[in-house]
């Protein structure tokens, strides 16, 4: 099973919502991230958990909040988004050892913030 | 430090040719390619790891000019299913994590 899920596909939100977005693997990957594409833009890494840590945070406003409960699973916590922050939501898996490596991202989840 | 694509878009008819350059100005250890369809996830092309090396499968090919600091994709006969954004990639290692920096892509159309 080389695929990863996301959920929602798509999500509308209020400033004041909190919402959370979900991505899940069953690779046996111990890396996962967070990135935020907007449109015609490439790919821009937000986070990155490495065996259920956070390794990097490129500097991410706080009502990103991010969450590795195991290692299977990442979310994406959301609290008082800005409208600029709408955006497709990539997530995305990897080997950690021995590297480089392929990264295999999720379908993504369409977040719009009104 | 982002790597620096050219060109920005490319329009083909089916069965032409195509080649997409990567450049950094900083040192490149490993090239990463991947393919955005509108609307989809990218998707993972091939990763070259040291200079001088090429890869490829089907009719999609990569080399990678270490000295140079360059990577370029070639796309040979194109076919309609190559259409997209194409995106080269550079990584280094951060805490035992890959830190994965995209170039600005370069949206490929194929016409038939």
């Amino acid at each position: 099973d080389t695929e990863v899920t996301q959920t929602p596909k798509h999500l509308v939100m209020g400033m004041t919502n909190k919402k959370s977005l979900k991505c899940e693997q069953h690779m046996g990957h111990r890396a996962m991230y967070w990135y935020k594409q907007k449109a015609k833009k490439p790919p821009e890494l937000m986070f990155v958990y490495s065996y259920e840590k956070l390794s990097i945070n490129e500097s991410v406003p706080s009502r990103f909040s991010p969450e590795c409960p195991n290692s299977s699973l990442l979310n994406l916590h959301l609290h008082a988004l800005q409208p600029e922050d709408s955006a497709l939501y990539l997530c995305a898996s990897s080997p950690v050892e021995g590297g480089p490596y392929e990264q295999y991202f999720g379908p993504g989840t369409r977040l719009t913030v009104t | 430090q982002q790597p620096v694509q050219s060109p920005q878009a490319v329009i083909l008819r089916e069965g032409e040719d195509a080649v997409i350059n990567c450049s950094s100005s900083k040192a490149l250890y490993s090239v990463h390619w991947y393919r955005q369809k509108h609307g989809e996830a990218p998707v993972f092309l091939m990763i070259l790891l040291k200079g001088g090396e090429q890869k490829g499968h089907d009719k999609i090919s990569a080399s990678f000019n270490e000295k140079k600091q360059q990577s370029s994709l070639y796309l040979t006969a194109s076919q309609l299913s190559y259409s997209g954004t194409y995106f080269c990639g550079t990584a280094r290692e951060v805490q035992g994590a890959q830190k994965l920096v995209f170039g600005q892509g370069t949206r490929l159309t194929i016409n038939p």
